[in-house]
């Protein structure tokens, strides 16, 4: 059973305009949520992460929206700029356990 | 600084052979990782360590699989004997503490014929 869930396996953005990355979560005792971005042939980087008592952190172009009691959280881009094409997971972990990804979504920004 | 070395990039062996993925995790980093990327289930994790020592190994699929942590600089996971169905990616990931963000190598991609 997926713990982590990303919806939408691809999303294709004009540069310039927002990316909306979806992540839904179905385990009550996630605390901490991050989000890693991937180019092809390299490993995951960090890129934004949020605890439970906060329902937004930003960081720079990049904001994470937390809705606790929906059990989702979002990534913002804006503005979408061509670098930012590459494979976002979303990731949760909580209660001393480990870290469980979402399947990812593939970024597409358009120039 | 260096980040997360893992070696080989790529391998490509024949079916029933070992197989031995190493990582070199960032120093001072007190935790490290081992994933396996396929499409079918995407990221999963197979084993962690803490100051080197052996916390959770649930994700590890058969007993085909082993991996050990001997010093605070080094791991390996091995495959003996390895099979079509272990073709994936395999990353390494190492992180100051166990609940941080976590730092990842470039991965191994292996193939088995």
């Amino acid at each position: 059973d997926q713990q982590v869930k990303q919806n939408s396996p691809s999303l294709s953005v004009q540069e310039g305009r927002i990316s909306i990355l979806n992540c839904d979560y179905t385990n009550s005792m996630f605390d901490y949520f991050l989000w890693y971005k991937k180019y092809p042939a390299e490993g995951p980087t960090f890129l934004i992460s949020i605890s439970s008592i906060k329902d937004k952190n930003e960081d720079g172009r990049f904001t994470v929206f937390l809705n606790k009691s929906a059990k989702h959280l979002s990534l913002h881009i804006v503005p979408s700029q061509p670098g930012d094409s590459a494979v976002y997971f979303c990731a949760a972990s909580g209660n001393g356990n480990k870290l469980v990804f979402g399947a990812g979504t593939i970024l597409r920004v358009k120039s | 600084d260096a980040g997360v070395i893992q070696s080989p990039r790529h391998e490509v062996t024949e079916m029933g052979q070992e197989v031995t993925l190493r990582c070199k995790p960032i120093s001072g980093h007190n935790s490290l990782f081992w994933y396996r990327q396929t499409m079918m289930r995407g990221l999963e994790l197979l084993i962690y360590f803490n100051n080197n020592v052996p916390i959770d190994d649930s994700g590890m699929p058969e007993d085909r699989f082993s991996a050990k942590m001997p010093n605070a600089s080094f791991s390996t996971l091995k495959i003996q004997p390895s099979e079509p169905r272990d073709s994936a990616v395999y990353f390494c990931a190492s992180s100051l503490v166990w609940d941080q963000p976590q730092h990842f190598g470039d991965g191994t991609r292996l193939s088995i014929l």
